[in-house]
């Protein structure tokens, strides 16, 4: 399996910072690469696909970029709506893997 | 606009079947250009991807499950199914059935989400 690696596990920020969540693959997946959110109770919400696709909807604050086994999600300027947990995922091989995610508390 | 809505008991006993099912409504599950899957998330913990089905019927399954799951679909009733056998407790989770995208393997629409408990 593909493990895929998110840094930080945790992080704290204010309204209005720029952030910036990583995700590596221990393997090389081109592109094959989405971004989720996801809030208490909720189902995750496609963010990114092909690494750096906006879905549509999606604010244009949230921003993905990467290819080969290296990959970044950037919210340009923090909204009380983006605290949440986000997770990164391979679709490149059998089976499709999850990061481990990354909370984003309030600074 | 696409929905999907998982259904299925929310108990089951250990050792027995798991079994749930997606009615996906505001689209046709017979559309070439989609998956069909199954994810689950235990209660704090992942997502962990379960399996996936095309509307012809092939299955994609995680090598972890692929000797307790299965997965059909039923295009006439738009719907597609998993069923988990022998379960136990580690098997408690949030199931979510989801549509990805055959070219860059998105998950783009979910159902709600469906808490499944597995205890005696």
């Amino acid at each position: 399996d593909i493990q895929m690696t998110q840094s930080p596990s945790s992080l704290s920020a204010s309204v209005g910072d720029r952030v910036t969540i990583t995700c590596r693959a221990s393997q090389t997946i081109t592109t094959l690469l989405s971004w989720y959110q996801q809030k208490p109770g909720k189902a995750p919400k496609l963010l990114i696909y092909a690494a750096s696709s906006l879905q549509s909807g999606v604010p244009s604050r949230f921003s993905g970029s990467g290819s080969g086994t290296d990959f970044t999600l950037t919210i340009s300027s923090l909204q009380p709506e983006d605290f949440a947990t986000y997770y990164c995922q391979q679709s490149s091989s059998t089976p499709s893997t999850f990061g481990q995610g990354t909370k984003l508390e309030i600074k | 606009q696409l929905q999907m809505q998982e259904s299925g008991p929310g108990l089951v006993k250990p050792s027995e079947t798991l079994s749930l099912t997606c009615t996906v409504s505001g689209g046709s599950i017979s559309s070439r250009s989609y998956y069909w899957g199954w994810i689950r998330q235990p209660p704090g913990k992942g997502l962990e991807w379960i399996g996936s089905i095309y509307y012809s019927g092939s299955t994609y399954y995680n090598p972890s499950l692929k000797s307790r799951v299965t997965i059909f679909v039923d295009t006439s009733k738009n719907q597609f199914s998993l069923k988990l056998d022998s379960v136990t407790a580690a098997d408690t989770a949030v199931y979510y059935c989801a549509r990805r995208g055959k070219i860059w393997g998105e998950a783009g629409n979910w159902g709600q989400g469906t808490l499944v408990t597995v205890s005696s």
